[in-house]
């Protein structure tokens, strides 16, 4: 059974760092085609795609973001860390993992965490 | 401003059918087989339809429908039922610059 779950503040301040957790299981990231994304949906809004990283450690970044954005894997503890700097207020949105399998769906994501919802605010 | 373009909302009543449209360029939905679509209902996380244009994860009822002309993509629901009522939204690569790209996001409505 596949499941991921997103951890992080709740709230953060402008200027800060975001940092989100990702936490799987019923998956490896070392399997061959397997990749995790990041992708958020700020209140009422649309889905906007942030982030992926590979199996085999390759990294993407939407464009518009790339400067602040780093995602990163650690297999062993079946987590995928995303941080984001210098947070705006424009940034409060659900945050969202999900996974990618090539034997499965190709590269769009099957399964999804529940989110967490980060609010920027002073 | 999104990537791809669809309509704001459709409707249909039981059992009718419905298609989205979803609109980019040929530096996304016209270059790559790889347009995918998403059921969101309130609350919930999205939920994948179609993946490659037109192909259904296992589990996914066979009235989803996929399909690409050029720079378009549409989703058809054949056999409408209250509970395909939820928000839709289409998403495509880009290329290795951009990667993927969204859709704004269409609300259907069961009557």
């Amino acid at each position: 059974q596949v499941t991921l779950r997103e951890s992080g503040p709740a709230l953060v301040k402008p200027t800060q760092t975001l940092t989100l957790t990702c936490t799987f299981s019923g998956f490896s990231l070392s399997t061959s085609g397997m990749c995790v994304s990041w992708i958020r949906q700020p209140p009422g809004k649309a889905l906007e795609w942030l982030a992926r990283i590979d199996w085999d450690d390759d990294k993407y970044y939407s464009t518009s973001l790339k400067t602040r954005l780093t995602i990163s894997k650690d297999t062993s503890k079946n987590q995928v860390v995303l941080t984001m700097t210098n947070m705006d207020p424009v940034d409060t949105a659900t945050y969202y993992c999900a996974r990618s399998y090539s034997s499965s769906s190709g590269l769009a994501p099957d399964y999804w965490g529940q989110g967490t919802l980060v609010t920027v605010s002073s | 401003q999104s990537a791809l373009t669809q309509p704001a909302s459709v409707s249909g009543s039981p059992g009718q059918s419905i298609t989205i449209s979803c609109t980019g360029t040929s530096s996304d939905v016209g270059s790559y087989n790889l347009v995918s679509w998403y059921q969101q209902h309130p609350g919930k996380a999205p939920k994948l339809m179609i993946y490659e244009v037109s192909k259904r994860p296992s589990g996914v009822s066979n009235r989803f429908s996929g399909s690409k002309s050029g720079n378009t993509a549409s989703l058809t629901i054949s056999g409408l039922q209250a509970e395909d009522e939820a928000d839709y939204y289409c998403c495509s690569y880009a290329g290795s610059s951009t990667s993927w790209v969204f859709g704004g996001g269409t609300k259907l409505t069961v009557l």
